[in-house]
């Protein structure tokens, strides 16, 4: 079956730290990628996606991603995290034949500390 | 505004009820999903529906039950049948076709039963 990794479950940071999440996802060809996140008391909302073309995306808030095909990966990245990115963050996947079906990874809680 | 709700926010109910989660969108949108999310799990598909009067069972469908009689709503029936339903359950719309899409969604609805 098709599944998603988060592999880290918590993360605690201090303010300006950078913060890399790893995300991977078995191998089922043709993939689109996202991150969501969702802050406290918020609506889950897209943080970011990858379709084509450079595996290097931008998102909101500074973060970004980049997708290594190789190793069926897409993390997620920020070089200086302030306090407000604390949130949970989930990498999803979507897969050729059913692309708006997303399966999600667990998620990663993120605390960061002034 | 465009955008999705979900009502109540929070719902109670005694253990062998019945109880309805409401699913509204007015963003156009032709598919609806419904995920429920538990800590740890990340989110996982009950249903989803790509057109009017049809769905389609998403990987953890038994205990639920569905109906798209109009394109801008799809309610979730929470049955009697769920072995486990105290979650937190989240609804999501997307346009169907196209190379680029997202995923979009509501507030959520945190069901306790006891």
């Amino acid at each position: 079956a098709q599944s998603v990794s988060q592999h880290n479950h918590h993360v605690i940071l201090s303010e300006a730290a950078s913060l890399e999440l790893g995300c991977n996802y078995s191998y089922g060809g043709t993939v689109n990628l996202f991150w969501y996140v969702q802050y406290p008391g918020q609506h889950l909302q897209l943080l970011l996606k990858y379709f084509s073309g450079d595996p290097l995306v931008k998102g909101i808030k500074g973060f970004e991603a980049e997708f290594i095909k190789s190793k069926f990966s897409f993390n997620l990245r920020k070089p200086s995290v302030q306090w407000s990115d604390t949130a949970e963050y989930f990498c999803a996947v979507g897969y050729s034949g059913g692309y708006n079906k997303l399966i999600f990874g667990a998620g990663t809680r993120l605390a960061v500390h002034p | 505004d465009g955008g999705i709700t979900q009502s109540p926010k929070y719902l109670f109910r005694k253990e062998g009820q019945n109880v309805t989660l409401s699913c509204e969108q007015n963003l156009n949108h032709d598919a609806m999903y419904w995920y429920r999310q538990d800590p740890g799990q990340g989110l996982r598909l009950i249903y989803y529906s790509q057109i009017v009067n049809d769905f389609q069972k998403g990987d953890i469908a038994e205990g639920y039950s569905v109906s798209r009689e109009k394109k801008e709503s799809f309610p979730l029936t929470v049955t009697s049948a769920q072995k486990n339903p105290t979650a937190f359950y989240l609804c999501a719309s997307s346009i169907w076709e196209g190379p680029s899409y997202e995923q979009y969604f509501g507030p959520g609805t945190r069901l306790t039963v006891t």
